[in-house]
């Protein structure tokens, strides 16, 4: 089936202001990732779900940041009261298998660059 | 906490030239282990994997990368670059046991010349 899509792809957005950004996992998929990546650095864990339960949020920089899964497919990643800091391209994976283990391989979508002015 | 090093961060390679990108982590017990790339204006696709067994794997488009685990290290080979082959390449390291996500080296960026 189609891969792991994710939206928007670009966003731009004025410091203060809430985004959403929306992560469609691949079909079936148990598990699914939130990764931040700023310029110039790897992909950094922010937080998964297994199925519609958050497992870890520890990655998640502070409590402007949230994430949710409520059927257990499309997740949504949302920022509120954006700051310029929070600029950076925003990856989202997904695993057939159940997180927490070991041999598991999470397949990436696009990504979305957010940029805050 | 467990990190990756990615010891190139730019590499240039005329075509044909041999290829290794080096990676080191530094989680003492089980590991699995990956390479990840991205050509231009595509998304991260996975390369090759070690779960276990034979440490020396196989990925696609030519490319093979050796565990080594006394050496904490799992560098990525390539006998003979293409143009084609340009693009960022990312290692990166899953320890499960509570550390769940993926943890990410920098990334290498590399550049093949014609």
């Amino acid at each position: 089936g189609a891969g792991v899509s994710q939206s928007p792809r670009y966003k731009v957005t004025k410091r203060g202001q809430d985004v959403a950004l929306r992560c469609d996992p691949i079909s079936g998929h148990v598990s699914l990732y939130w990764y931040r990546q700023a310029l110039g650095q790897g992909p950094e864990f922010l937080t998964y779900f297994n199925y519609e339960a958050q497992q870890d949020k520890s990655g998640l920089p502070n409590d402007r940041f949230s994430a949710e899964r409520p059927e257990g497919s499309i997740s949504t990643l949302t920022i509120q009261r954006t700051e310029q800091r929070d600029s950076a391209m925003y990856r989202c994976a997904s695993s057939a298998r159940y997180a927490g283990g070991l041999q598991e391989t999470q397949y990436f979508g696009p990504g979305t660059r957010l940029l805050v002015l | 906490a467990q990190s990756v090093s990615q010891h190139n961060h730019h590499v240039i390679l005329s075509e044909a030239a041999s290829l290794e990108l080096g990676c080191n982590y530094s989680y003492g017990g089980t590991v699995n282990l990956f390479w990840y790339v991205q050509y231009p204006g595509q998304h991260l696709q996975l390369l090759l994997k070690y779960f276990s067994g034979d440490p020396l794997v196989k990925g696609i488009k030519g490319f093979e990368a050796e565990f080594i685990k006394s050496k904490f290290s799992f560098n990525l080979r390539k006998p003979s670059v293409q143009w084609s082959d340009t693009a960022e390449y990312f290692c990166a390291v899953h320890s499960g046991g509570g550390a769940d996500g993926l943890t990410f080296g920098k990334g290498t960026h590399l550049i093949i010349q014609p």
